[in-house]
C-alpha cells in the first residue's frame, strides 16, 4: 500500500462549482497535513496546514482531517479559472521530511 | 514578498559530468531542504539542511548527492557524476523552523541529463 494516495483526475468542473480533492494515507505517524498548488513547470505553493482532526478555512478553501480514517479533503468554493493548477496533499511524519501525493489535475473551465 | 530563487532555471548536462544546482533561501529561513520531481510523478524529498549539517536524508540521496551552504545566502545541491535517471525537476524549499509544515519553494531547476 503507498502511503499517500491521490485521485490523479483529470478533474474537470464548470467556474463557480464547488471541488472536493481528497488524500488517503497509510502512515498513522503523520501529524501535519498540507495542501500545495502547483501550475505547470512552477514549485509547489503552500495553500493550507492543518495538525488535527477537524475543519480549518481560509477564504474559498477549506482543509478537512479524518486521522481515524486517514483520510483528508481540500474543498475549493466558488471555483474560478485561475484554480486551474494540480494540488497536492502532503504530510510530515519524521522531523523534516514531507511525503507528498501524486496530485490531482484540476481543469476550472469558464 | 520574500521568496525562495533558484538557477538555473534549465540545466542541460551530459551523463557522468558534475552540476551544481543554486538555490537563495528566504532570508530568516534557517531550514532548507531540496526535492526532485521526475516529469509525471510525484514530488519526493530529497535532503533536509539545518545549522551547516544534513538532518534528514532520503533513501535517493546517495554518495552521488552532496549539499552545501557556501555563504550566508546560498543553499547549492551537488550532483557528482550525473546518470540519465537524474533527469528531472529540482526544487529548493526552506522554512523558518524544523519540523515544518511551512515549506516555502522555489520556482525549481529543470535538469536534464543526456
Amino acid at each position: 500500500q503507498k502511503e499517500v494516495e491521490q485521485d490523479p483526475g483529470p478533474l474537470s468542473v464548470p467556474e463557480g462549482a464547488i471541488v472536493s480533492l481528497n488524500c488517503t494515507y497509510s502512515n498513522s505517524a503523520f501529524q501535519y497535513f498540507m495542501w500545495y498548488r502547483q501550475y505547470s513547470r512552477k514549485g509547489p505553493e503552500l495553500l493550507m496546514y492543518t495538525y488535527s482532526s477537524g475543519n480549518k478555512e481560509d477564504g474559498r478553501f477549506t482543509a478537512q482531517v479524518d486521522k481515524s480514517s486517514k483520510y483528508i479533503s481540500l474543498f475549493i468554493r466558488d471555483s474560478q479559472p485561475s484554480d486551474s493548477a494540480t494540488y497536492l496533499c502532503a504530510m510530515i511524519a519524521s522531523y523534516d521530511k514531507v511525503i507528498f501525493g501524486p496530485g490531482t489535475s484540476l481543469s476550472v473551465i469558464p | 514578498e520574500p521568496e525562495v530563487t533558484q538557477t538555473p532555471s534549465h540545466q542541460v548536462t551530459q551523463m557522468g559530468q558534475e552540476v551544481i544546482l543554486r538555490c537563495v533561501p528566504i532570508s530568516n529561513h534557517l531550514y532548507f531542504y531540496w526535492y526532485r520531481q521526475i516529469l509525471g510523478q510525484k514530488v519526493e524529498f530529497l535532503v533536509s539542511f539545518y545549522n551547516n549539517e544534513i538532518s534528514e536524508k532520503s533513501e535517493i540521496f546517495d554518495d552521488q548527492f552532496s549539499v552545501e551552504r557556501p555563504d550566508g545566502s546560498n543553499f547549492t545541491l551537488k550532483i557528482r557524476s550525473t546518470k540519465l535517471e537524474d533527469s528531472a525537476m529540482y526544487f529548493c524549499a526552506s522554512s523558518e523552523i524544523g519540523g515544518s509544515y511551512e515549506q516555502y519553494f522555489g520556482p525549481g531547476t529543470r535538469l536534464t541529463v543526456t
